[in-house]
């Protein structure tokens, strides 16, 4: 699996976006880019994936450049509820065995 | 609620004492993961079930751990000897071979070693 970098730690207003960055400069053409969430004290929550086009859910969006060497999270109105370490992974979908490498992620911190 | 259960959710023991914990995935859930997860770090993988056969050990699975899922539906992961490098949070995760390629992750279970 391709290494990712993130930034250590982020704030966010309270009702404002929240747009983590991703860098995964190595990854390959059949990796996906994948990210989970793990909010204090509980495991972590898968929020979304993509290949190569921008995918959008109802907890967010996910943008990824057009060389997919970096990727952005976007909580569209973050909340306090969104305070959370975010995890950014880069991986083969092939749904054959699927164990997931983390790196130490993003500590966003949402601030009323 | 039919997410993946762990129990116990919080285990106090002494150093030298074994202990075990429970996963019971989500039902239909054919694969089962642990992990292990030490303060300001991201989870590591341990050990990974398909069904009941266990198919993949990490080199953090020391020979003191060992799991197991008899029937192909809930795990077990027991420490013996337990030493207090073993305190972390273990958690569990299960998936499907149908659908997205995300994991389901349980509460976790975690370990302090006196």
């Amino acid at each position: 699996d391709a290494k990712t970098t993130q930034p250590t730690s982020m704030d966010c207003a309270e009702g404002r976006a929240a747009n983590l960055p991703c860098n995964h400069s190595t990854i390959s053409g059949n990796e996906y880019v994948y990210w989970y969430r793990q909010i204090h004290s509980q495991g972590p929550q898968y929020i979304i994936h993509g290949l190569k086009n921008n995918e959008t859910n109802e907890m967010a969006s996910l943008i990824i450049t057009e060389d997919r060497k970096s990727s952005t999270l976007i909580l569209p109105h973050a909340t306090l509820r969104d305070t959370a370490v975010y995890y950014c992974i880069v991986r083969v979908a092939s749904g054959g065995y699927q164990k997931v490498t983390f790196g130490t992620g993003t500590k966003l911190q949402v601030i009323p | 609620d039919t997410g993946v259960s762990q129990d116990p959710r919080h285990k106090i023991t002494k150093r030298g004492q074994n202990v075990t914990f429970r996963c019971d995935p989500i039902s239909e859930h054919n694969r089962l993961y642990w992990y292990r997860q030490t303060l300001g770090q991201g989870p590591e993988f341990l050990t990974y079930f398909q069904n009941e056969a266990q198919l993949e050990k990490s080199r953090l699975l020391s020979d003191r751990f060992s799991a197991e899922r008899p029937k192909g539906s809930f795990s077990t992961l027991e420490i013996q000897r337990t030493e207090q490098g073993d305190s972390a949070m273990y958690l569990c995760a299960s998936n499907t071979l149908r659908g997205a390629d995300t994991q389901y992750f349980g509460p976790g279970t975690r370990l302090t070693v006196l």
